[in-house]
């Protein structure tokens, strides 16, 4: 059964604008929900993370917004660039220490 | 600071051979995770250790597949006797467990290891 439930699979976004990753999940005891990114031929890095007590975390160009009511959750990058190309891995856990559930991931290609 | 240091990079071999492939935590980290990559399955955690010991193996697909952490810093993964099914980038994350020195589950991961089996 997967739990984190992501889409879509790829995405093409043109250079300055907006990527949208959606994420979907059933355990509602998750409460550590960090997305990766990970280029070829690397390991995933993660890129920013989010505690359900708040709805939105920014850092920098990436923007994490948390519904737990509807218990989704979504990364933005604004401005997005050649560099983001990368695949996007969304994931949850509880605290204060489980193993991370991922998403299947999203391949993000930014056009110049 | 070194990061995660998996080897070999690049593995092929024939369906039958054994496999090992090797991790080095990173220094101070006392969680362990293997994961497999597929464009299939996506990243699918085969085993998780903590402070040496095996806590959650139920990931790993069959008795071929065996993994140990003979101390602190290494690990092994053993596939024995490989299948072309097996074919795939295998990685090891390290952490460190927020009980011990604060952080929230941030996994390191190495660079993984393309594995190949013909």
């Amino acid at each position: 059964q997967q739990q984190v439930k992501q889409s879509p699979q790829s995405l093409i976004v043109q250079k300055g604008g907006i990527s949208i990753i959606n994420c979907a999940y059933e355990n509602t005891a998750f409460d550590y929900f960090p997305w990766y990114q990970q280029f070829p031929g690397k390991g995933p890095a993660l890129l920013i993370a989010i505690r359900p007590d708040v709805s939105e975390k920014k850092e920098g160009r990436f923007t994490i917004s948390f519904n737990k009511s509807a218990k989704q959750f979504s990364l933005h990058i604004m401005d997005s660039q050649p560099g983001d190309s990368a695949t996007y891995f969304c994931a949850a856990s509880t605290l204060p220490y489980s193993t991370l559930t991922f998403g299947k991931g999203t391949m993000l290609l930014v056009s110049p | 600071d070194a990061g995660v240091i998996q080897s070999p990079r690049h593995e092929v071999t024939e369906m039958g051979q054994e496999v090992t492939l090797r991790c080095k935590l990173i220094s101070g980290h006392n969680s362990l995770f293997w994961y497999r990559q597929t464009m299939m399955r996506g990243l699918e955690l085969l085993i998780y250790f903590n402070n040496n010991v095996p806590i959650d193996d139920s990931g790993m697909p069959e008795d071929r597949f065996s993994a140990k952490m003979p101390n602190a810093s290494f690990s092994t993964l053993k596939i024995q006797p490989s299948e072309p099914r097996d074919s795939a980038v295998y990685f090891c994350a390290s952490s460190l467990r927020p009980g011990s020195a604060g952080g929230l589950n941030e996994q390191f991961f190495g660079p993984g290891t393309r594995l190949t089996v013909l």
